[in-house]
């Protein structure tokens, strides 16, 4: 399996404008999280689903930030209209109970997107 | 309060050094424990859980207290290949909910 997919890896945008960050999961996994890593706040869990429904979305900013996983191979989140202290890199990972004998409370990430907003 | 709480170092230590990382957690309904290691603009990685016994692998070995919520991470005949940012982790919500640390840095120098 590639890994849990991101994209775009860099974005750089200007004040204002809609941001789209992608995700796949790893092939199988019900879990998908996506995360935003600051120097100031470390790395925060912004929202996570479980087989493609939002379970706990209590750590999304605000009204700006809104999250989808139309199926279970595909997750975005977006940012409208983004403003310069949502530079930050975003990282979505994902993980899986189902698999028989494994270690399912291990979440894989991404590589990140690394989004910085002028 | 934070979560979770670690010194963000940075530890700098020669080759073949013992060191040890500690973080406290302020839930004491959590449920799972981890260590994860972030290399320089790269993602997290899992680098092993943390049971209430302990556990070892290899140089690395974890320990849990419950009663005193802390974690400790001891990494021995430190390589220079260990140097990382060393992510505390803890889970609740049924173990899916991750909080992190803010990470300790750990620089191992020849």
């Amino acid at each position: 399996d590639a890994g849990v997919i991101q994209s775009p890896r860099h974005e750089v945008t200007e004040m204002g404008q809609e941001v789209t960050l992608r995700c796949k999961p790893i092939s199988g996994h019900d879990y998908l999280f996506w995360y935003r890593q600051t120097m100031m706040r470390g790395l925060e869990l912004l929202i996570y689903f479980n087989n493609n429904v939002p379970i706990d979305d209590s750590g999304m900013p605000e009204d700006r930030f809104s999250a989808k996983m139309p199926n279970a191979s595909f997750s975005t989140l977006k940012i409208q209209p983004s403003e310069p202290r949502d530079s930050a890199v975003y990282f979505c990972a994902s993980s899986s109970r189902r698999l028989a004998g494994y270690r399912g409370d291990e979440q894989f990430f991404g590589p990140g997107t690394r989004l910085t907003v002028l | 309060r934070k979560e979770v709480e670690q010194d963000p170092g940075p530890f700098n230590v020669p080759e073949g050094a013992t060191v040890a990382f500690n973080c406290t957690y302020s839930n004491s309904a959590s449920q799972s424990f981890f260590w994860y290691r972030q290399d320089c603009r790269k993602e997290p990685k899992l680098l092993m859980s943390v049971y209430s016994s302990g556990n070892e692998d290899g140089r690395f070995t974890a320990q849990l207290n419950r009663a005193s919520q802390y974690i400790s991470l001891l990494i021995r005949d430190s390589k220079l290949s260990d140097s990382a940012t060393y992510l505390c982790v803890v889970g609740q919500d049924n173990f899916n909910k991750f909080y992190f640390g803010s990470g300790t840095k750990l620089n191992v120098k020849p």
